[in-house]
């Protein structure tokens, strides 16, 4: 009965290594994000796709790539990991609405904590 | 860009006292939202605000939006120690983009 899910949970890994992060969500929304939160709880946004289209792609560096399977999953693979990408990574989905489109509430995910060793 | 500012940043206060989180933000939006992260924890929605003079509560928590004034408040009445957490201002205007203040955590104290 999630709404939005993420896995895995806890991520511990080495530098250099290649990693992925999957997100579902049952909601039915059309729109699905990537934010980072870093040790002083700042979000900031990465990604944000529409029915599979990226449409938000912040200055993030080319080693991350988000890929968008179907309108339900929203899944971040990140190639090369350096000590600095130690966050907490959180999915979140949002339902497109309205003649001006715009976003309904967004519903978070429960987070993965990833830890760059 | 759309910029949003909280304040206080942190905010330390004592069971059954009351207080105010101050919104701020700098061009129109046509949504306000607050969301709650507890320690560890996702983040939850706590309401949203469609339009000028909009008033919700919730429990003891109570948000307003004033949008000539570009503010935001979220009101804490008679404040209990499960209320510690930190607390999110987001706006967000046409298009699927979302902006998000620097959070202010709550911790309240018996």
């Amino acid at each position: 009965d999630t709404a939005v899910s993420q896995t895995p949970k806890y991520l511990v890994t080495q530098m250099g290594n290649d990693k992925s992060i999957k997100c579902e969500q049952n909601l039915g929304h059309d729109t699905m994000y990537w934010y980072k939160q870093d040790s002083k709880k700042f979000l900031k946004i990465m990604f944000s796709y529409n029915n599979k289209e990226l449409i938000i792609n912040e200055t993030v560096p080319n080693r991350f790539s988000p890929k968008s399977p179907d309108k339900a999953h929203l899944n971040l693979h990140i190639n090369s990991l350096e000590l600095g990408d130690s966050a907490v990574y959180f999915c979140a989905s949002s339902l497109l609405t309205g003649a001006r489109g715009v976003q309904e509430t967004q519903y978070f995910g429960p987070g993965t904590r990833l830890l760059v060793l | 860009e759309l910029k949003v500012e909280q304040n206080p940043l942190f905010l330390s206060m004592q069971e059954g006292k009351n207080y105010t989180i101050y919104c701020n933000y700098s061009t129109t939006s046509d949504r306000l939202y607050w969301y709650r992260q507890d320690p560890g924890k996702s983040l939850e929605s706590l309401f949203v605000l469609l339009s000028n003079g909009a008033v919700k509560q919730e429990g003891r928590l109570m948000a307003s939006l004033d949008t000539k004034a570009r503010l935001s408040t979220l009101h804490i009445t008679a404040a209990v120690h499960d209320l510690s957490a930190t607390y999110f201002c987001v706006c967000s205007n046409t298009g699927n983009q979302f902006y998000f203040g620097t959070g202010t955590s709550l911790t309240v104290i018996p």
